[in-house]
């Protein structure tokens, strides 16, 4: 079945770092990717997709590149805030699926002056 | 902007109760779903409804039902709590459009079962 990896928090960086959170997939067909955050006491919110290969998605200064030739979608942003302190959540929906999605373990990031 | 109204964001019940969450989307979308976030494991999908009166099975639905019997609305029923089901849940609703469309999720309601 269809699958998500992501690498294991939390990550801890300080103010204007660089931030790459792996995360791969394993999944027949051709699924969309997504990131979506989860910033402390709320719910998820989408931070961008991505639906073929070579898509770039972006927001809030946040990228990941859909790869399908190494099933993955790193999650990057060049200089990071405390404001970005969440759990990041990659997740794919593939098709025929009824718009399930599966969702990886979640990435905590925390961000320090 | 679409909003998921979860009930309760905090609740406290005791083993071998009857508990309802509850939630509701302002956005006419047709698919629903219940999701548990626990450490560790993510979010993984208990019952999704595409349709009022319609439901599926997700990934771990056993000790759980749902409930749509309006489109905004959708349950779901714990018939008998027991401890393992401590836990946040959370809500989503999406739209079935010719473009993917993302899940809008409600804010959790984190339950403790004592």
């Amino acid at each position: 079945g269809d699958s998500v990896t992501q690498m294991e928090g939390p990550v801890t960086l300080s103010e204007e770092a660089f931030l790459t959170i792996n995360c791969t997939y394993t999944a027949t067909g051709y699924p969309s990717l997504f990131w979506y955050v989860q910033y402390p006491g709320e719910g998820l919110q989408l931070l961008l997709k991505a639906t073929k290969a070579d898509d770039k998605g972006s927001n809030k200064g946040f990228e990941a590149t859909y790869r399908k030739e190494t099933t993955s979608f790193h999650l990057e942003k060049g200089s990071v805030q405390v404001s970005d302190s969440a759990v990041y959540f990659c997740a794919l929906r593939n098709t025929g699926t009824a718009s399930k999605l599966t969702f990886g373990t979640g990435t905590r990031l925390q961000v320090t002056l | 902007d679409v909003k998921v109204t979860q009930s309760s964001r905090y609740l406290v019940k005791r083993t071998g109760e009857k508990v309802f969450l509850e939630c509701v989307q302002d956005m006419d979308h047709e698919n629903m779903f219940w999701y548990r976030q626990d450490p560790g494991l993510g979010l993984r999908l208990i019952y999704f409804s595409y349709d009022v009166k319609m439901k599926e099975k997700g990934d771990i639905p056993e000790g759980y039902s749902v409930s749509r019997e309006k489109k905004e609305r959708f349950s779901l029923i714990l018939e008998s709590a027991s401890t393992n089901q401590t836990s946040m849940y959370l809500c989503a609703s999406s739209s079935v459009d010719r473009e993917i469309q993302p899940q809008h999720f409600g804010d959790g309601t984190r339950l403790s079962i004592l």
